[in-house]
């Protein structure tokens, strides 16, 4: 069964921490694994990452995808109090109809 | 330019009665997609539609269907509802189906609480 995996679930860091973010995937047919961020409801797109682009850089956030271990980590430095919320890792299949699959996120609680 | 807009936001519905909810995706758009998002479990993925076929199912019981019309709009409905379904219902939308940026674009979702 396709499935991805996050970890940790949760936690709680101060201002200023470096965080990252863990994800794993086992999936048939693997395309390009995806970062959202969700705040309150609506999800948000943070970055793509596929076997022609496996880094990412955007501001203080940086993603990296490892193919031969089947995972990918997302970075926070300095984080902010803006920087909580849930990250969701999903990973996107070629299968007939390109289907994207999302791990159960990371609850990330930033304090001052 | 208008974003993916779920109705009705909020909802509440008893054991045994059904729920449909709507979701408009961006202009253009033709692929929607609709998940399911409770704590602990994530995002998961209910099915996708696109030019009115539904080409991609989860694992659900056939409670959960849903229709795409002409216009991309789409609907899904759950019958005979029961507690555990009581859920964040979101929908998303791309231009085509799968995503060549990665981009989904997300509505606000419909949470529905089953008593």
């Amino acid at each position: 069964e396709d499935k991805v995996v996050q970890s940790p679930l949760s936690l709680v860091v101060h201002e200023g921490d470096t965080v990252t973010l863990n994800c794993s995937y086992e999936v048939t047919n693997f395309r390009s694994l995806l970062w959202y961020k969700q705040e309150k409801k609506a999800p948000t797109f943070l970055f793509m990452l596929t076997s022609s682009g496996i880094e990412k850089k955007s501001g203080r956030l940086s993603s990296i995808l490892d193919k031969k271990e089947l995972s990918s980590i997302l970075n926070i430095t300095a984080t902010q109090t803006g920087d909580s919320a849930i990250y969701l890792c999903a990973v996107e299949m070629a299968t007939s109809y390109d289907k994207v699959i999302f791990g159960p996120g990371t609850s990330l609680s930033v304090i001052p | 330019k208008a974003g993916v807009t779920q109705t009705p936001r909020y909802l509440i519905k008893t054991r045994g009665q059904q729920v449909t909810l709507s979701c408009s995706p961006i202009s253009g758009h033709r692929s929607v997609s609709w998940y399911q998002q409770t704590p602990g479990q994530g995002l998961q993925f209910l099915f996708e539609y696109f030019s009115e076929t539904q080409r991609n199912k989860g694992n659900f019981p056939g409670r959960f269907s849903g229709r795409q019309f002409s216009n991309s709009r789409s609907e899904m409905n759950v019958s005979t509802l029961e507690l555990g379904d009581s859920a964040l219902y979101l929908c998303a939308s791309s231009l085509v189906a799968g995503t060549n940026t990665g981009e989904l674009f997300f509505g606000e979702g419909s949470r529905l609480t089953v008593l």
